[in-house]
């Protein structure tokens, strides 16, 4: 079957530190990984991907990584700022009727920046 | 550019209804998806339209449905509302079918009593 799912629920840091979000994935046949955060009231936010033939992709202060031998993804955000708390979403472009794609979520990890 | 807009942002409905939830994607985007969110079940993928037509759909009963429209937008409707139909219902537009990058509005809160 087809599960998204992270590590850990909860992660605090504090402002200026990096922070790291593990997610694990089990449908190898995947062929992108991405990353979605989620802010209080609004809808997640497309942060980054990374295709299944990559292991690495860096955005601005954020960085994917893709371990496809142990199906693990993770997101690095630098120097973490107050904006940066929200709920952070893996999710696989995973396949639907037909062979259709459709976006399947992890659970979620909530981070939270101390001052 | 405006975002993804959805109609109303807040419902309470008793059980046995019905409801219709709407969705306008951004402008020149062809594809809406809706997703449903729950803190026991997380976001789970509902149904996507592109061209009027559904494309892939969830495993969710029967009671969802919904449909696109010739300017993009769309509607969900559930029938004979359960009290586990309460939650947050987001829709999502993208250029075309199948996208990574979606983008999301901010949800219809549905609450079933």
């Amino acid at each position: 079957g087809e599960s998204v799912g992270l590590h850990l629920p909860t992660l605090s840091v504090q402002e200026g530190d990096n922070s790291i979000i593990n997610c694990a994935y089990s449908n190898s046949a995947s062929d992108y990984f991405i990353w979605y955060k989620q802010e209080s009231g609004k809808g997640p936010q497309f942060i980054i991907d990374i295709r299944s033939n990559m292991d690495k992709r860096q955005g601005q202060r954020v960085t994917v990584l893709l371990n496809k031998t142990v199906k693990h993804l993770s997101l690095q955000i630098a120097a973490t700022q107050p904006g940066d708390s929200a709920v952070y979403f893996c999710a696989e472009m995973g396949s639907g009727i037909q062979g259709a794609q459709k976006l399947v979520f992890g659970q979620g990890t909530r981070l939270t920046i101390n001052p | 550019k405006a975002g993804v807009t959805q109609t109303p942002r807040y419902l309470i409905k008793t059980r046995g209804q019905q409801v219709t939830l709407s969705c306008s994607p951004i402008s020149g985007h062809r594809s809406v998806s809706w997703y449903q969110q729950t803190p026991g079940q997380g976001l789970q993928f509902l149904f996507e339209y592109f061209s009027e037509t559904q494309r892939n759909k969830g495993n969710f009963p029967g009671r969802f449905s919904g449909r696109q429209f010739s300017n993009s937008r769309s509607e969900m409707n559930v029938s004979t509302l359960e009290l586990g139909d309460s939650a947050l219902y987001l829709c999502a537009s993208s250029l075309w079918q199948g996208s990574n990058e979606q983008f999301f509005g901010p949800g219809t809160r549905l609450t079933v009593l």
